[in-house]
């Protein structure tokens, strides 16, 4: 099980903005973050915990191992407000954290 | 560039079958480095994994699907599809079809979900 917090934050352009995901059990590296804008699939931001999809925003980056991990925004930009969701991948059925939304202060 | 396209009915009766196709261009289907995944999402609710298939025909599902769910994969149509049995108001969701890609870090596999259609809405409904 995947448990994100906060469950939404309110920040403005230009800050940094830390997200939390946190395993059950240790997971290792095996985990993924995502961007999911309204109404548009799902996209790689993240995998291994810290590698950086490619065309991802440096701004993005990821940390962390075993049973605790981040995904830190360096400086928000307009289309950074999303939902963003960390997920498992070493243990079936691959588990998704319940989504962190970013919103406009 | 590898695109994902789903497709199928929009509106499904209860306790029927629920079936969806996923086109997949710019990429095989038969390649060796990717899994091809089902994934679901109910209105304004969190992401569900509901299993993948490799091009060997080996598959994972999820078990809160109670076998359910059956994936396959028709290599001549670089499709994979999707049939979900007896459904009920609780499989409305967006479906999504993605490539679990096989990403090698220092000799480890680490699977991502690099590439996703546009997402299908399904409701169940009679």
């Amino acid at each position: 099980q995947m448990t994100q917090s906060p469950s939404s934050v309110s920040a403005s352009v230009g800050d940094r903005v830390t997200i939390s995901c946190r395993a059950s059990q240790d997971i290792a590296t095996w985990l993924a973050w995502y961007q999911q804008r309204p109404g548009k699939a799902p996209k790689l931001l993240i995998y291994a915990a810290s590698i950086l999809q490619s065309g991802v925003p440096s701004r993005f980056s990821g940390s962390g191992s075993g049973t605790d991990f981040t995904l830190t925004i360096s400086s928000l930009q307009p289309e950074d407000f999303a939902t963003f969701y960390c997920q498992q991948s070493i243990i079936f059925p691959w588990t998704f954290g319940q989504g962190t939304r970013v919103e406009i202060k | 560039q590898v695109q994902l396209q789903e497709s199928g009915p929009g509106l499904v009766k209860p306790s029927q079958t629920l079936s969806l196709s996923c086109t997949v261009s710019g990429d095989s289907i038969s390649s060796d480095d990717s899994y091809w995944t089902w994934i679901r999402q109910p209105a304004g609710k969190g992401l569900e994994w509901i299993g993948r298939i490799y091009t060997s025909g080996r598959t994972k599902y999820n078990p809160s699907l109670k076998s359910r769910a059956t994936i396959s994969v028709d290599t001549s149509k670089n499709q994979f599809s999707l049939r979900l049995s007896s459904v009920t108001a609780a499989d409305t969701a967006v479906y999504y079809c993605a490539r679990d890609r096989i990403n090698m870090v220092g000799g480890v596999i680490h699977p991502s979900l690099d590439v996703w259609g546009q997402g299908t809405t399904v409701t169940v409904s009679s």
